[in-house]
């Protein structure tokens, strides 16, 4: 079964230290995967995919075959970090829809 | 460019009637998707419209269903509305030419509440 598992629906941290956010999924091949954000009051974005192999906002992503998992990344917090995450994975052919995890909630505090 | 545009953005319905939401894609892109977002859960794909043929579907009743126009818009139909049809609608729009490597776009979403 294709699934996109996000264990923590709240993580809070304080400005400056390291985030994670856990994403990991089941899928019967190649997929591609993706984060995405949605800030208060604005619609769903992309925040980054793993082919792009980029770092956007100072967040990275790293695909882990062996262990099917996609972890979000940042090393100092920012309170503008502060959003409702969405790991997302996508089938390698052309088209195909996009299956959501739950979600995490990140809260970064002063 | 706008980007995607749903319409209406609220709506209250009653058990048992129907509502058809509409959605316009980005700029240049064909290929339409909905996505239904239960309170605290992620999105859940319904169904994908390209060429103004449902070309993949979500596990979802036939009580939805959609249509796209040659303008690429599309509109999603529910009839017999359930109580558990509440949820934020979203539309994403995408260019199919652009193959695995292209960005789905959201709208902002249509929050429908059935009573």
């Amino acid at each position: 079964a294709q699934r996109v598992t996000q264990p923590e629906k709240l993580l809070s941290v304080f400005k400056g230290a390291p985030v994670e956010l856990k994403c990991n999924y089941s899928y019967s091949g190649s997929p591609e995967l993706f984060w995405y954000v949605q800030y208060s009051r604005q619609r769903l974005q992309l925040l980054l995919r793993h082919i792009s192999r980029e770092s956007i906002k100072g967040f990275t992503a790293d695909l882990n075959k062996g262990e099917t998992s996609f972890h979000l990344k940042k090393p100092f917090a920012q309170e503008e970090d502060s959003a409702m995450y969405y790991c997302a994975l996508r089938g390698n052919q052309a088209g195909t829809a996009l299956i959501f995890g739950k979600g995490t909630t990140l809260s970064v505090s002063s | 460019d706008a980007g995607v545009t749903q319409s209406p953005t609220h709506l209250i319905k009653t058990r048992g009637q129907q509502v058809t939401l509409r959605c316009s894609p980005k700029s240049g892109h064909d290929t339409v998707s909905w996505y239904q977002q239960a309170l605290g859960q992620g999105p859940q794909f319904i169904f994908q419209y390209y060429e103004e043929e449902e070309r993949q579907r979500g596990n979802f009743p036939d009580r939805f269903s959609g249509h796209q126009f040659p303008n690429y818009s599309s509109e999603l139909n529910v009839n017999a509305l359930l109580l558990g049809d509440s949820a934020l609608y979203l539309c994403a729009s995408s260019p199919r030419a652009g193959g695995v490597n292209t960005e789905a776009f959201f709208g902002q979403g249509t929050r429908l509440t059935v009573v």
